[in-house]
C-alpha cells in the first residue's frame, strides 16, 4: 500500500503562476524525491532532498522537507504550459531497503497558456 | 545520468499468455527495480532485480507470476505470466546507484489484457 499522500490531487493554474504541491509520509526516510510523469509515460527525476536537509533549489523548483512533520512540498515558480504533468513524491527508506521507493498518490498539474 | 530503453512500449495480450518486458541501460547501474502503475494510480514496487541472483519481491508479488532476470549490470527483464485483465497496467523499470542522484526510469510498457 502507498504510504505517501499528496495534496492537492489536482491543481489548475495559469501560466506564470506558482504551483505548490504537498506530500506526507509515514515512516523514517533516507531521502525524498520528486518525479514528473507526462501522460502515463516514464518518470523523470526532478530533485532529491536528504533527510538532513530542509530546503533545496533547482532552477524553478524549490523543495522543502520537514522530517518532524513527515512532510515535503514542491514549489514550481513561473509555471509554463510544458509543466503540465503528474508529479509524484517518493520516499527512500535507506539502509537495507535503499532504493526501494514508496510513491505518493500524485498531483495532476494543469498549466493553462 | 543513465538512459533506459524499455520495450515493448505497449502491447495487447490474450488472457492466459505471458509477456516479457526488457530494459536496457546505457551504462552499468548498481540497482534496478520494477514497478507497476495500475490505471489512474501511483507506482507500486514489484521487486528488486538482483544481478546474478534471484530477485527480491515485495509483499503481494511472487516469482511465479512475475519472474525477473538480471544477467548483468545493464539489462533486466520482467515477465508477466498467465495474464488476466487485472494485470492491465503500466510496467516500469528503473535503475540507479547509491549517492543521492535519484533514479532513471524507462518509458514504461502499457499492457492491456483482453
Amino acid at each position: 500500500s502507498q504510504q505517501g499522500e499528496e495534496d492537492p490531487q489536482a491543481l489548475s493554474i495559469q501560466e506564470g503562476e506558482n504551483a505548490t504541491m504537498n506530500c506526507s509520509y509515514k515512516t523514517s526516510i533516507n531521502n525524498l524525491q520528486w518525479y514528473r510523469q507526462n501522460s502515463g509515460r516514464g518518470l523523470v527525476h526532478l530533485i532529491l532532498i536528504r533527510s538532513n536537509e530542509r530546503e533545496k533549489h533547482s532552477g524553478r523548483l524549490r523543495v522543502t522537507l520537514d522530517t518532524s512533520k513527515k512532510s515535503s512540498s514542491l514549489l514550481i515558480t513561473a509555471s509554463r504550459a510544458a509543466d503540465t504533468a503528474s508529479y509524484f513524491c517518493a520516499t527512500d527508506p535507506g539502509g537495507t531497503s535503499y532504493g526501494k521507493l514508496t510513491f505518493g498518490q500524485g498531483t495532476i498539474l494543469t498549466v493553462h497558456p | 545520468s543513465a538512459v533506459i530503453s524499455q520495450k515493448p512500449s505497449r502491447d495487447i495480450c490474450q488472457r492466459g499468455t505471458s509477456l516479457t518486458i526488457q530494459c536496457q541501460v546505457d551504462s552499468q547501474v548498481t540497482m534496478m527495480f520494477w514497478y507497476r502503475q495500475q490505471p489512474g494510480q501511483s507506482l507500486t514496487l514489484i521487486a528488486t532485480a538482483n544481478q546474478g541472483s534471484e530477485a527480491t519481491y515485495e509483499s503481494g508479488f511472487v516469482i511465479d507470476k512475475f519472474p525477473i532476470s538480471r544477467p548483468n549490470l545493464t539489462f533486466s527483464t520482467l515477465t508477466v505470466s498467465n495474464m488476466s485483465p487485472e494485470d492491465s497496467s503500466i510496467y516500469l523499470c528503473s535503475g540507479g546507484d547509491r549517492g543521492g542522484y535519484g533514479y532513471t526510469f524507462g518509458s514504461g510498457t502499457r499492457l492491456t489484457v483482453v
